[in-house]
């Protein structure tokens, strides 16, 4: 159980473009989902937390009008990079919450996103 | 201000060896301490979790820690290595608004 998926693995996008990147929690709703960056080598950084059918709450220093987050429904939230920048290549991960326990996250296999 | 340092980028042990991953934190109260293992091209996976019950901690694959608060740190151990264990570790702390603060990672190495 508490499986989340992500789609796609991997993408490969030209500068300029927009990408769009899926989380999906496969056999439970989840009330909470995470959207996190790994740099290579470093850990993870939080860029935003989002509660389904409201606005996400970015953190500081992450940019809300080039990392779009939509969590439309309790199985699926979307990170959409806008106009996409070399320096945007990462790996992200997301991660939901059933909202039961507040430190319980399950998370994704990440996505890794290269832009060309 | 909380924060979370894992002392070793990489450890090296060889199969069947004990394991000792190395974490401190630092917080002006009882905190809430994870441990989560990366394995290649799979999802971040919870070995175990610390929330104020039992200091010593059993997680899943044989791995343990335990909470010292005198020392303030949580390291992770294994009594025996298995090439599958393998993989990024991270030490994650949880802040007072409830978000994970991760460790910057230390990658296991096993050698046959």
């Amino acid at each position: 159980g508490a499986v989340v998926s992500q789609h796609p693995s991997r993408v490969i996008c030209k500068s300029g473009t927009s990408v769009k990147i899926e989380c999906r929690s496969l056999d439970f709703q989840a009330t909470t989902m995470f959207w996190y960056r790994q740099f290579p080598k470093q850990s993870l950084m939080l860029m935003a937390t989002s509660n389904e059918g409201s606005k996400a709450t970015y953190e500081q220093g992450v940019e809300k009008d080039k990392f779009l987050i939509n969590h439309a429904s309790l199985t699926l939230s979307t990170l959409t990079v806008t106009s996409a920048h070399p320096e945007d290549s990462s790996f992200y991960i997301c991660s939901a919450s059933t909202g039961t326990s507040a430190w319980e996250q399950y998370f994704g296999p990440g996505t890794r996103l290269t832009v060309t | 201000a909380q924060s979370v340092t894992q002392l070793d980028s990489h450890v090296s042990v060889s199969e069947g060896t004990p394991v000792l991953l190395r974490c401190n934190y630092s917080s002006s109260y009882s905190p809430s301490l994870f441990w989560y293992v990366q394995h290649p091209n799979k999802g971040l996976q919870l070995l175990l979790k610390y929330t104020s019950a039992a200091t010593l901690v059993k997680g899943i694959n044989g791995f343990e820690a335990e909470f010292k608060k005198s020392e303030t740190s949580f390291h992770l151990t294994k009594p025996s290595a298995h090439m599958s264990d393998a993989a990024e570790y991270f030490c994650v702390f949880m802040d007072s608004n409830y978000q994970l603060i991760w460790g910057a990672g230390t990658k296991l190495i096993i050698k046959p």
